[in-house]
């Protein structure tokens, strides 16, 4: 069965960086590219960016672009994903979700992460 | 940028009740809408694809319908596991963006 497991919780101070995890399993990664999406605490859902886990091209959200870096590892099927410069409202859960094209090549986002809170505090 | 708007932001219903959550896109979005199903501290989970697609191993009392900008999101009749909150999500373009959600809850 498809699995996204993440890493463990993290606490950063402002101005760190933090690097969160997404071991997949279940599938050929390098089939699927895999998005990243954060929540703060009792918000809505936000998408950060997508890597293509097949050749490694990516699409950042602009409002986060040159603070974030996604990456993956082939032989490992994991995908990474590196946020820089925090800052306290970068406080949020983290999610990586797998794309899937649908009817019509439609994407979606079937199988998500466990989630990673990330806490950013002095 | 796309703007996804849901309505209502809340909900309370009872079990057994039939209810309609309506997403609306700022722009034609063609069949690029997806509804997600969140419970609290767990990941969203995949409901419809494409508008109207029934993801794998959803129950068939979850039903979306609509194209271009107006959609909907139906439960033909409400079970208890069903109060959660509920994001409609556009795929037309990056960025993705999500509506800010539907928390459905118990009268």
């Amino acid at each position: 069965q498809v699995q996204l497991v993440q890493s463990g919780a993290e606490v950063k101070k402002p101005g760190a960086s933090v690097k969160v995890s997404c071991k997949a399993s279940g599938y050929t990664f390098t089939s699927y590219g895999i998005s990243w999406v954060r929540q703060a605490p009792g918000q809505g859902l936000e998408w950060m960016g997508w890597i293509s886990a097949y050749n490694g091209n990516t699409n950042y959200a602009q409002k986060l672009q040159g603070r974030v870096t996604m990456t993956t590892d082939t032989s490992t099927s994991t995908a990474y994903m590196e946020l820089r410069s925090l800052r306290s409202d970068d406080t949020a859960v983290y999610y990586c979700a797998r794309e899937s094209i649908a009817v019509a090549g439609i994407p979606n986002f079937d199988y998500w992460g466990q989630g990673t809170l990330v806490t950013v505090s002095s | 940028d796309i703007q996804m708007t849901q309505s209502p932001s809340s909900l309370s219903a009872s079990v057994g009740d039939r209810v309609t959550i309506t997403c609306r896109a700022s722009q034609s979005i063609s069949s690029y809408l997806n509804w997600y199903q969140q419970k609290p501290g767990k990941a969203p989970k995949l409901l419809i694809y494409a508008a109207s697609s029934l993801q794998s191993g959803v129950p068939s009392r979850f039903s979306g319908s609509g194209s271009g900008t107006d959609f909907t999101l139906t439960i033909s009749s409400l079970q208890p596991e069903d109060f959660a909150t509920y994001y409609c999500q556009q795929s037309y373009s990056t960025p993705v963006s999500f509506g800010q959600g539907t928390k459905l809850e118990i009268k």
